[in-house]
């Protein structure tokens, strides 16, 4: 079981740029999540995917983010012109739909600092 | 709507002695709930869950939780802690069994 992956784990990028992060899920997880987490909060969630399909999509992703699990393994997360209040820790976590166990795992995040 | 209040942003306390971390919720059907631990730099890790059943829950390193359904509260707890216990925790509660939302977190800081 090698866990759950994210790539990269740091970005830096100057605002107005596009960055695209990608994440690996634990293989027999057929769930992928992402969460946005700013410094001294929780993970707020952002999307979920079940397979290839994108389930729920909340009200923080604004149009300039864009999510995709396209063959139901690994997932990309793209931020379009990005703005400094998108600096923050990018979160992935998978499990499986059913039959639980019901807690979702995580990957180490990304760091995005946009300047 | 499902949300998780965490009570206390920050604990201090001395090695080997207790402590209890506060949470509750609000929802008004069933649910699941969650403590993630959270070191510097990384992800989270679970330490426990409530699904049903006992509602005296035993986690890793010695964690426990107990899920009070009068009190919508699942309080985390340690008789003795150490200094590797300091990080980051975080309750987690989900509805509907499709996603999950966190509370603010908990900063513990275990004094030598």
């Amino acid at each position: 079981d090698t866990g759950v992956s994210q790539d990269p784990r740091h970005k830096i990028t100057k605002r107005g740029q596009n960055v695209t992060f990608r994440c690996d899920p634990i293989s027999e997880h057929n769930r992928l999540y992402w969460y946005r987490q700013t410094l001294g909060q929780g993970p707020e969630f952002l999307t979920y995917f079940q397979n290839e399909a994108q389930l729920e999509k909340s009200r923080l992703l604004s149009d300039r983010f864009s999510a995709e699990r396209p063959k139901g393994s690994f997932s990309t997360l793209e931020i379009q012109r990005t703005e400094q209040g998108d600096s923050a820790m990018y979160l992935c976590a998978s499990r499986r739909s059913s039959g639980g166990p019901y807690e979702q795992y995580f990957g180490p995040g990304t760091r995005l600092t946009v300047t | 709507a499902q949300s998780v209040t965490q009570l206390d942003s920050q604990v201090p306390v001395f090695e080997e002695a207790p402590v209890e971390l506060r949470c509750n919720y609000s929802s008004s059907v069933s649910v699941y709930l969650f403590w993630y631990v959270q070191y510097p730099n990384q992800g989270l890790q679970l330490l426990l869950k409530y699904l049903s059943g006992s509602t005296l829950v035993k986690g890793i390193n010695g964690f426990e939780a107990e899920f009070n359904k009068s009190q919508t509260s699942f309080h985390l707890r340690k008789p003795s802690v150490h200094i590797s216990d300091t990080a980051e925790y975080f309750c987690a509660v989900s509805e509907n069994n499709n996603d999950m939302r966190f509370g603010a977190g908990t900063r513990l800081t275990v004094k030598p």
